[in-house]
């Protein structure tokens, strides 16, 4: 079975500064793993996804994420937060094997970014 | 280049009643997926269709619930005598057929709300 955890319901952030939003994995192939961003009353927005390759994924609006394989982990980092970034964040995963083609999602972070 | 559209955007029936949602995905992708959204909760794979194909469905998808895709082009999705627990934002998405890593891009959803 595959899952994924956000740890964190919120996280508060400065405009300027870094931001990171965790998440962790669980699966029994190789992950696939993504993150989408979902404003109010929105669907999801595509991010950024780690297929294979380059542990560190750039992707939209000046995000990245960094996959870690040992921890499991596929942070979404910003080097430096836009108000406009507040959002609710979705990590996601597929398994390579086994899991079919369905997403299996997290239960979302909210960021909050302030002046 | 139009994206994942969605119809209603909002619902609102009482407790009883059948409701049908429609999705249009992305023109020349072959996949189609619907995910359920409670509040507070990240989107959970309900079915997906390949074409016109039903390939898989989840153990959340009950014998009220329906979905055709007919033509391989929209998709449908129906639940018959709704129930207050089906209040959610039903979210549909779709990709190209490239495997696994393909990418699902998401429609805005319709919000259904049974009274």
């Amino acid at each position: 079975a595959q899952s994924v955890a956000q740890p964190e319901d919120q996280v508060n952030v400065a405009e300027g500064n870094p931001l990171t939003v965790k998440c962790t994995y669980s699966v029994s192939g190789n992950p696939y793993l993504f993150w989408y961003v979902q404003y109010p009353n929105r669907g999801l927005q595509f991010l950024l996804k780690y297929i294979t390759g380059d542990n560190l994924v750039k992707g939209s609006y000046g995000f990245e994420a960094e996959f870690n394989k040992s921890q499991t982990s596929f942070h979404l980092k910003k080097p430096s937060a836009l108000v406009s970034d507040s959002a609710l964040y979705f990590c996601a995963v597929r398994d390579s094997t086994g899991g079919g083609n369905k997403l299996t999602f997290g239960t979302g972070t909210q960021l909050k970014v302030e002046l | 280049d139009t994206g994942v559209s969605q119809d209603p955007r909002h619902k609102i029936t009482k407790r009883g009643q059948n409701v049908t949602f429609r999705c249009d995905p992305i023109s020349e992708h072959n996949r189609l997926y619907w995910y359920r959204q409670t509040l507070g909760q990240g989107p959970e794979f309900l079915t997906y269709f390949q074409n016109e194909a039903q390939l898989e469905k989840s153990r959340l998808l009950s014998d009220r619930f329906s979905a055709e895709r007919p033509k391989g082009s929209f998709s449908t999705l129906e639940i018959q005598r709704t129930e207050q627990g089906d209040s959610a934002m039903y979210l549909c998405a779709s990709s190209p057929l490239a495997g696994p890593q393909e990418t699902q891009y998401f429609g805005p959803g319709t919000r259904l709300l049974v009274l």
